[in-house]
């Protein structure tokens, strides 16, 4: 299957300070990415789509200003969690939707990183 | 609007069976099935398209009932492998997966 690839795995940071989160589509070109932030024994919450070369969307009561995501290119995006906060400690994956027609896309998902903020 | 998944947790022998409903309540264009274990990452198992398709990938199977809006995941003679969390992703037309809160499954020999 294709591999994303997320990185950091964890990472433990200051209140105050900003996280900047990897995501790479290895074997396959991925136009659109998505991020999503997952509590303990909960379910994975979208919180925004990464467009290649265009602005992300945004799900509602997500701040776009506090969670900076850019998609440079076909096979990047990026999810800054700047000024982070305790309450911003969380697991956050990405995915990214392989090609694919007539509603068979598929996401594949990274290994998400567990940030911890002090 | 996320998809309402059942049971919330489920415990099995090995060997048993078991069934995970999601169920949405908007009209559906494919509903996804991932499976995470503990710290890792979700794992795709399987699509169902529109036209109430049934899906088996080993000794997991799946139905989409597009009327109805919803989906079952089937586990037969589970192993101890399948332990994990399912679960269900439903897509409407707006190319966005919703996830249901997931449905724990812990295997005991």
């Amino acid at each position: 299957g294709a591999v994303v690839s997320q990185h950091p795995s964890w990472v433990i940071c200051k209140s105050g300070t900003s996280v900047k989160i990897e995501c790479r589509s290895l074997d396959f070109q991925a136009t659109t990415m998505f991020w999503y932030r997952q509590f303990p024994k909960q379910s994975l919450m979208l919180m925004a789509t990464s467009n290649e070369g265009s602005k992300a969307t945004y799900e509602q009561g997500v701040e776009k200003d506090k969670f900076l995501i850019n998609h440079a290119s076909l096979t990047l995006s990026t999810l800054t969690v700047t000024s982070a906060h305790p309450e911003d400690s969380s697991f956050y994956i990405c995915s990214a939707r392989a090609p694919g027609s007539g509603g068979t896309e598929k996401l594949f998902f990274g290994s998400g990183t567990q940030l911890s903020v002090l | 609007q996320q998809p309402v998944q059942s049971p919330q947790a489920v415990i099995l022998r090995e060997g048993e069976d078991a069934v995970i409903n999601c169920s949405s309540s908007k009209a559906l264009y494919s509903v996804h099935w991932y499976r995470q274990k503990h710290g890792e990452a979700p794992v795709f198992l399987m699509i169902l398209l529109k036209g109430g398709e049934q899906k088996g990938h080993d000794k997991i199977s799946a139905s989409f009932n597009e009327k109805k809006q919803q989906s079952s995941l089937y586990l037969t003679a589970s192993q101890l492998s399948y332990s994990g969390t399912y679960f269900c992703g439903t897509r409407s037309n707006d190319y966005k997966l919703s996830f249901g809160a997931g449905t724990t499954v812990t295997v005991r020999a």
